[in-house]
C-alpha cells in the first residue's frame, strides 16, 4: 500500500491568513505516460461527510473557491488555502488514487486562530 | 444529479456479521467509467478505503481488510451491498458510500470519489 503522510495534524491560522498543508507519498504517484499526479484533496466539516476539492494535484473541482489551490508532484503535495474564511474549518485529507487500495493521509484539522 | 444513501443497522453484535446498502441515483453502474465503493471512519479518526466496485464487474478491496469483505452489485436496483463478516468493536465507525468518478485524459484517469452518502453509523457492542 502507498502510505501518505500529512503535515501538520493541526493548524490554527487567523481569518485572511495562509493555511499550508502537506502530504506526502511514500511512492511517486506521477503517472510516466501522462506526466499527471494521481492526488486529491477533500474537505470534512463536522458531521458532513468529506467533499472533493481538488484532483490531478491541483485542478479544482467544479464550484470549489479558487482561494484552494494545489501543487506538488511525484510524492511531495501541497494544498494552500489563501484568505481563510471561517467557513474552511475543517479537516483536509489527501488521497491518492495511483495504486489501489486508494490511500487516505491521516487528516490536518484547520481551526481559526 | 447523483445521490447516494446508506442502509443497515446501527448496532451488532461482535463475531456477527454486518450488511450495509447503498442506493443511488443519477447514474448507471452499467455506463463505462461509473463506479460505487465504501468507506469508513472510526469516531474522532480518519478515512479508510474498504471496498469499491465497478461498471465493468471490477473490484477492489483493502487488503487489509479483504478477507472479511464482500461487495456485490445490483444494476437493476442501483443498489451495492457490503458485507464484513466477523465484527468487532473496533469496527465501529460511520461507512459511506461514494461514487467514483473517472475522468480520462492524456493516458490517465482520474478516480476520485465526487459524491458521497451521509454515511451511517454501526456500532459493534
Amino acid at each position: 500500500d502507498i502510505v501518505m503522510t500529512q503535515s501538520p495534524d493541526s493548524l490554527a491560522v487567523s481569518l485572511g491568513g495562509r493555511a499550508t498543508i502537506n502530504c506526502k507519498s511514500s511512492q511517486s504517484v506521477l503517472s510516466s505516460s501522462s506526466n499527471k499526479n494521481h492526488l486529491a484533496w477533500y474537505q470534512q466539516k463536522p458531521r458532513q461527510p468529506p467533499r472533493l476539492l481538488i484532483y490531478w494535484a491541483s485542478t479544482r473541482e467544479s464550484g470549489v473557491p479558487d482561494r484552494f489551490n494545489g501543487s506538488g508532484s511525484g510524492t511531495d503535495f501541497t494544498l494552500t488555502i489563501s484568505s481563510l474564511q471561517a467557513e474552511d474549518v475543517a479537516v483536509y485529507y489527501c488521497q491518492q488514487y495511483y495504486s489501489p487500495p486508494y490511500t487516505f493521509g491521516q487528516g490536518t484539522k484547520l481551526e481559526i486562530k | 444529479q447523483i445521490t447516494l444513501k446508506e442502509s443497515g443497522p446501527t448496532v451488532v453484535k461482535p463475531t456477527q456479521t454486518l450488511t450495509l446498502t447503498c442506493t443511488f441515483s443519477g447514474f448507471s453502474l452499467s455506463t463505462s467509467g461509473e463506479g460505487v465503493g465504501w468507506i469508513r471512519q472510526p469516531p474522532g479518526k480518519g478515512l479508510e478505503w474498504l471496498a469499491f466496485t465497478y461498471y465493468n464487474g471490477d473490484k477492489r478491496y483493502s487488503p487489509s481488510l479483504r478477507s472479511r469483505l464482500t461487495i456485490i452489485k445490483d444494476t437493476s436496483k442501483n443498489q451495492v451491498a457490503l458485507t464484513m463478516t466477523n465484527m468487532d468493536p473496533v469496527d465501529t465507525a460511520t461507512y459511506y458510500c461514494a461514487h467514483r468518478r473517472e475522468e480520462c485524459s492524456g493516458g490517465s484517469c482520474a478516480r476520485v470519489l465526487d459524491v458521497w452518502g451521509q454515511g451511517t453509523t454501526v456500532t459493534v457492542s
